[in-house]
């Protein structure tokens, strides 16, 4: 049981760019997760997604920063006319369907984005 | 809103030592507790978590924390670690109440390094 797939796990952009990062849930969760970690800094909430639905964007910058999850394929956290300010690890993250209490996260290994 | 400080950003330790994490929070509500621990190269792995009733709470790969309400402490222990305990470790807390338990607000980590 694959565990929840990020792609690519580094990408190097210079300014103004765009970088599109990838994130396949596990097998069955339907409730998808970014968190950024700035160097130096614990990991912060980005957004919520559900297929073709943003449910909390709360934690996104409001410029430049978007994110979906489209009914079919992987989510996509796309950044674009990148800054240096922009460098940092992207974790995604997943969940089954949720329930009653605790909402328990399993994350990706992390795309390391380094904007030059 | 919440906050979690991990007062050691290193913890070197030798084979078969004990050793402990520690981690504070704060919040205005209720929380659930968690820490995370990232191998290298890996995505980060649920340790253990602590939701309600025993304050006691035993992980995987021998850990185990203890939530202490009134010191607002979820401190991470292990009676005798292993080289292939190096690792950095991540506290983090997410609201019991609200709706919003997917927000987890985590810690800044910290790196474990078991020498021989």
């Amino acid at each position: 049981n694959a565990g929840v797939m990020q792609n690519p796990r580094h990408l190097v952009r210079r300014r103004g760019q765009e970088a599109r990062l990838r994130c396949s849930p596990m097998k069955g969760h339907s409730h998808v997760y970014w968190y950024r970690q700035l160097p130096e800094e614990g990991l912060k909430f980005m957004v919520y997604l559900q297929k073709e639905n943003i449910i909390d964007e709360s934690g996104m910058p409001k410029e430049r920063f978007s994110a979906e999850f489209p009914k079919e394929g992987p989510s996509i956290l796309r950044i674009q006319q990148v800054v240096r300010g922009d460098s940092a690890a992207y974790f995604c993250a997943s969940s089954p369907l949720l329930g009653a209490g605790a909402n328990v996260l399993t994350f990706g290994a992390g795309s390391r984005l380094t904007v030059l | 809103a919440q906050s979690v400080t991990q007062l050691d950003s290193q913890v070197p330790v030798f084979e078969e030592a004990p050793v402990e994490l520690r981690c504070n929070y704060s919040s205005s509500v209720s929380v659930y507790l968690f820490w995370y621990v990232q191998y290298p190269n890996q995505g980060l792995q649920l340790l253990l978590k602590y939701l309600s009733g025993s304050t006691l709470v035993k992980g995987i790969n021998g850990f185990e924390a203890e939530f202490n309400k009134s010191q607002t402490s979820f401190h991470l222990r292990k009676p005798s670690v292993h080289i292939s305990d190096t690792a950095e470790y991540f506290c983090a807390v997410s609201p019991a109440t609200g709706g919003s338990n997917y927000k987890l607000t985590f810690g800044k980590g910290t790196l474990l390094t078991v020498n021989p």
